[in-house]
């Protein structure tokens, strides 16, 4: 079946210091990603949508300067999250949507989430 | 905009009782209806899911029905197992083709021996 590597699955930064966040689809390519932010027991909050060779698409109320989204190839798309602090600490998950996957959502696969501890 | 609210959790069960889990939904069209579930420290593992209305989704004796008169997704399972400890989510997806899940907020279950 479609697997999404998700990379680190945890990491520890100082304060001010940038993290990235790796998103891999494994054997299949993925024209669409989509990357969530999920705070402890609560539910998963869509951060931005990318797509292969565009920007992404950033939700309400998330800044694209701080958390930049790469998605420079059909297997590949990145989130760094620049100039950290101790409120960005959070669980991070991406999902790949395979290429040509019809529009009732099959194929929808999650990485394995990313911790982030900022200190 | 289009929304899932499921109940509030925790629920917590005995080996070998009967689960429900509800789960309503606001979308305009006609969505895709999901469960996801997680386990600690992991990411979301798809459980079921049906396109259509009356269709019904079913996985590792987990069942859910698309009824669309009701607006509803409930996750039900005859006889849980302690390995069913996770934090379920009911999900949906509008009727646009690339677009995001939209969750609910998670329900926490808890299996005892």
């Amino acid at each position: 079946g479609a697997v999404v590597s998700q990379h680190p699955s945890w990491v520890i930064c100082k304060s001010g210091t940038s993290v990235k966040i790796e998103c891999r689809s494994l054997d299949f390519q993925a024209t669409t990603m989509f990357w969530y932010r999920q705070f402890p027991k609560q539910s998963l909050m869509l951060m931005a949508t990318s797509n292969e060779g565009s920007k992404a698409t950033y939700e309400q109320g998330v800044e694209k300067d701080k958390f930049l989204i790469n998605h420079a190839s059909l297997t590949l798309s990145t989130l760094t999250v620049t100039s950290a602090h101790p409120e960005d600490s959070s669980f991070y998950i991406c999902s790949a949507l395979p290429t040509g996957s019809r529009r009732e959502g099959y194929g929808y696969t999650f990485g394995s989430g990313t911790r982030l501890t900022v200190v | 905009g289009d929304s899932v609210t499921q109940m509030e959790g925790p629920v917590t069960l005995s080996e070998e009782a009967f689960l429900t889990i509800n789960c309503t939904y606001t979308a305009t069209g006609y969505p895709s209806l999901f469960w996801y579930v997680q386990y600690p420290g992991e990411g979301l593992q798809l459980l079921l899911k049906a396109t259509k209305a009356d269709d019904k989704g079913s996985n590792k004796g987990f069942e859910a029905t698309y009824r669309k008169e009701t607006t509803s997704f409930h996750l039900e399972k005859g006889s849980v197992q302690v390995s069913d400890s996770a934090v379920y989510f009911c999900a949906l997806t509008p009727n646009q083709a690339g677009t995001a899940l939209i969750f609910g907020k998670g329900t926490t279950l808890s299996v005892s021996s």
